[in-house]
Parts: C-alpha cells; sequence; structure tokens
C-alpha cells in the first residue's frame, strides 16, 4: 500500500462548478498536509498549508483535514478555466522530507 | 528574485551515456531538493541538502546517481551510466527553513533513448 493514494483523475468539470479533490493516508505520524498545484510543463506551486484538522480556507480553496479518518481534501468553489492543472497532495511527519501523492488532473470546461 | 533556475530544460541521449543535471536555488534558501516525477510513480524525493550538506539520499535509486552541491547557489544531479528507465522529469526546489513551502523549477525533461 502506497503512503498516500489519490485518484489520478482525469477529472473534467464546466466552469463554475464545485470541485472536491481528495487523498488517503496511512501513517499516523503525518502531521502537516499540503496542495500543490502544477500546470503543464512547470513545478509544482504550493496552493495550500495546514498543520491540523479542520477546514481552511483560502479565496476560492478550501483544504480539509480528518486525521480520524487519513483523509484530506481540497475543494474549489466556483471553478475556472484557469484552475485546469494536475494538483498533488503533499504530506509529512515534520521536517522536509516530503511525501507526494501522484496527482489529479482536473480540466474545467468553458 | 528569478526563482531556482534549472538546465538543461530537455535533455535526449542515448543509453550509456552521462547526463548531468544542473540547479540554481533560490538565495539564501538553506534547502536544496532532487525530484523525479513520472506518470507511473508520481513525485519522488532523491535527496536533499541542508547549507550544502547531503541530508538524505536514501531516494537515490542506484550507485550510477550522484548529487554534488559545492557551493549555496549551485548543484548537480549526474546519472552514468544512464539507462532508459531514467527517462523521466527531474526537478529541482529549494526552501528557506524546515517545513517551509518548496520552490520548485521549471525540470528538466530526461529523455534516454
Amino acid at each position: 500500500q502506497k503512503e498516500v493514494e489519490q485518484d489520478p483523475g482525469p477529472l473534467s468539470v464546466p466552469e463554475g462548478a464545485i470541485v472536491s479533490l481528495n487523498c488517503t493516508y496511512s501513517n499516523s505520524a503525518f502531521q502537516y498536509f499540503m496542495w500543490y498545484r502544477q500546470y503543464s510543463r512547470k513545478g509544482p506551486e504550493l496552493l495550500m498549508y495546514t498543520y491540523s484538522s479542520g477546514n481552511k480556507e483560502d479565496g476560492r480553496f478550501t483544504a480539509q483535514v480528518d486525521k480520524s479518518s487519513k483523509y484530506i481534501s481540497l475543494f474549489i468553489r466556483d471553478s475556472q478555466p484557469s484552475d485546469s492543472a494536475t494538483y498533488l497532495c503533499a504530506i509529512t511527519g515534520g521536517g522536509n522530507k516530503l511525501t507526494f501523492g501522484t496527482g489529479t488532473q482536473l480540466k474545467v470546461e468553458l | 528574485d528569478a526563482g531556482v533556475i534549472q538546465s538543461p530544460r530537455h535533455e535526449v541521449t542515448e543509453m550509456g551515456q552521462e547526463v548531468t543535471l544542473r540547479c540554481k536555488p533560490i538565495s539564501g534558501h538553506d534547502y536544496l531538493f532532487w525530484y523525479r516525477q513520472t506518470m507511473m510513480r508520481g513525485l519522488e524525493l532523491l535527496i536533499y541538502f541542508n547549507n550544502n550538506v547531503p541530508i538524505d539520499d536514501s531516494g537515490m535509486p542506484e550507485d550510477r546517481f550522484s548529487a554534488k552541491m559545492p557551493n549555496a547557489s549551485f548543484s548537480t544531479l549526474k546519472i552514468q551510466p544512464s539507462e532508459p528507465r531514467d527517462s523521466a522529469v527531474y526537478f529541482c526546489a529549494s526552501s528557506p527553513l524546515v517545513n517551509e513551502k518548496l520552490f520548485f523549477g521549471s525540470g528538466t525533461q530526461l529523455s534516454v533513448l
């Protein structure tokens, strides 16, 4: 079993839809949770960072962590074509050694 | 700041050849990371440095891979000899502090024929 599991997609939604992206993890020692966004032919860039259970909101983006279920989510409200990218979850128990999910490819259609 | 700079952007080589990938981290960042990305395995950490010293190289797949950081502004990842299964996108990233976000370069697309 991989330490971090993520549905690869692709996920296609119409503009304006609410998008839900998810990851599950197996190691209960993980305590820092991140979402990175990666555009085609670019490096990943940090989108959201949280270290506790619960929700964190930033504009149209909400990150949710459920440590009891070892489940993290990223919600995108009012999705835009510019949100089309691959979204990677990244998790660590501390230090800089991140474990990444394989990424979910999202396409937002006009 | 120009961000993390990697070169070359693309590299096509033949099996058995030596390949050297280069990275210039963001000035002032104490941590430097080398990642490899493939469709099957996603992003994998190969090695990371703190203040130019290798801290964890457990992700380096084989002795064919080596990485150096001779100074705070330059790092190399070398593959010798290269094999077709090394084909992937190799990313360099830097970070100012532990648990801080990673800043990635645009990657080097390596194709070994």
